[in-house]
């Protein structure tokens, strides 16, 4: 069983560049969630989905911001027009809904972006 | 006030010894209750979770739930400089989003 994987794990971009990430979940979990971690914090909510549908997203989350998991299986997040505050890991995790320890979010090691 | 408030340290302890971590949350409707840890550039691992009100044990770990209080903890028994990490709590409603603390950061020296 592998876990969650994102590509890639280390992104430099220069300001106003798009980037585009990518999450593959375990393969037999049906939701998916992004997050967002700046040193010294904790993971902060940006979107999930239950495969393709798109639950929730957050309010902090820019226009510029974009995520798709068009199939139900992986999921891209984009974000356009970046800034130097865009700066982050970049976090996903996914869980299986429906059992009884499906409450549980197991991460992926994670998509460390800098904007310059 | 934070949804989910933890002690950022750093809690230090000496090996062997038992470390006491602790986190409050805001919202009574919580119903999940997880403590992850994270390595210095690494991402969350799972190492716990607790639904109902008492004690889970697992290993050299225990975390405590008094919804009550609202108040979620974690011990490390037997401390391994190898538990050197942040801890993070995060409490979720559902299948959804989890809310994360800021994380507690621990110390266990030889």
């Amino acid at each position: 069983d592998t876990g969650v994987s994102q590509d890639p794990r280390h992104k430099i971009t220069k300001r106003g560049q798009n980037v585009t990430f990518r999450c593959d979940p375990i393969s037999e979990h049906n939701r998916l969630y992004w997050y967002r971690q700046t040193l010294g914090q904790g993971p902060e909510f940006l979107t999930y989905f239950q495969n393709e549908a798109q639950l929730e997203k957050s309010r902090l989350l820019s226009d510029r911001f974009s995520a798709e998991r068009p199939k139900g299986s992986f999921s891209t997040l984009e974000i356009q027009r970046t800034e130097q505050g865009d700066s982050a890991m970049y976090l996903c995790a996914s869980s299986l809904a429906g059992q009884p320890s499906s409450y549980e979010q197991y991460f992926g090691p994670g998509t460390r972006l800098t904007v310059t | 006030q934070k949804e989910v408030e933890q002690n950022s340290g750093p809690l230090s302890v000496p090996e062997g010894a038992i470390a006491s971590l602790n986190c409050t949350y805001s919202d009574r409707g919580s119903q999940s209750f997880f403590w992850y840890r994270q390595y210095s550039g690494k991402s969350p691992e799972l190492i716990m979770s607790i639904y109902s009100n008492g004690d889970k044990e697992d290993g050299r770990f225990t975390a405590q739930l008094n919804k009550a209080s609202q108040y979620v903890s974690l011990l490390i028994r037997d401390s391994q400089p190898s538990d050197s990490a942040t801890y993070l709590c995060a409490v979720g409603k559902g299948y959804g989003k989890l809310t994360f603390g800021q994380g507690t950061i621990l110390t266990v020296h030889p």
